[in-house]
């Protein structure tokens, strides 16, 4: 079945720092890919999407860009900030159900 | 506000107490879904609606029940509940024009942390 595979947190950085979260995934088909964001004590935000190959998702300094060849859609940001301390989450969504499939989240904490 | 809420947010309750959590959303939105968050695991899909009376089983539906009387609400039902189901709860809904394609996301409710001793 389909599957999203998230690299492994917590992951804690400096302020201004280069911040890459890896996402890698298993489908079928053509699914759309997501990155949400849960900031702590609250709900899922969607932070950026992507829903074809070659697409480049983007929103508040983050970008992700879905890369078919390589099942991936790594989350990139040029220089974090304190505020963007938050559980990241990979999903894709699939056909059946119309469910979204996330990956396990990765923790980013980023220090002053 | 386009929006999707759920009562309560959150619930400590005892083995076997029966109990609903509630979920609205005022999008119009046909499809409605809950999920339960777990550390290590994201979140697992248990119940999901296509439309008013329309309902199906998600990846983890066992202990749990739903309804979709209304278009608007889509309670999630424990009727037993046992320390298993301690998690965090979410409800999503989207509009069904274009999910066919998984173009569309889904807005998610703020969350319910439901703890059972």
């Amino acid at each position: 079945g389909n599957s999203v595979t998230q690299m492994e947190g917590p992951v804690t950085l400096s302020e201004e720092a280069f911040l890459t979260i890896n996402c890698t995934y298993t489908a079928t088909g053509y699914p759309s890919l997501f990155w949400y964001v849960q900031y702590p004590g609250e709900g899922l935000q969607l932070l950026l999407k992507a829903t074809k190959a070659d697409d480049k998702g983007s929103n508040k300094g983050f970008e992700a860009t879905y890369r078919k060849e390589t099942t991936s859609f790594h989350l990139e940001k040029g220089s974090v900030q304190v505020s963007d301390s938050a559980v990241y989450f990979c999903a894709l969504s699939d056909y059946e159900g119309g469910k979204l499939i996330f990956g396990q989240g990765t923790e980013l904490s980023v220090k002053p | 506000e386009a929006q999707v809420t759920q009562n309560p947010r959150y619930l400590i309750t005892v083995t076997g107490k029966k109990l609903t959590v509630t979920c609205s959303q005022n999008m119009n939105h046909e499809y409605m879904s809950w999920y339960r968050q777990d550390p290590g695991l994201g979140l697992r899909q248990i119940y999901y609606s296509m439309n008013v009376e329309v309902t199906d089983k998600g990846d983890v539906p066992e202990g749990y029940k739903v309804s979709r009387k209304e278009k608007r609400n889509f309670p999630l039902i424990l009727e037993s509940p046992s320390p298993n189901q301690t998690s965090l709860y979410f409800c999503a809904s989207s509009s069904m024009s274009g999910l066919a394609g998984g173009r569309y996301e889904q807005y998610f409710g703020p969350g319910t942390r439901l703890t059972v001793t």
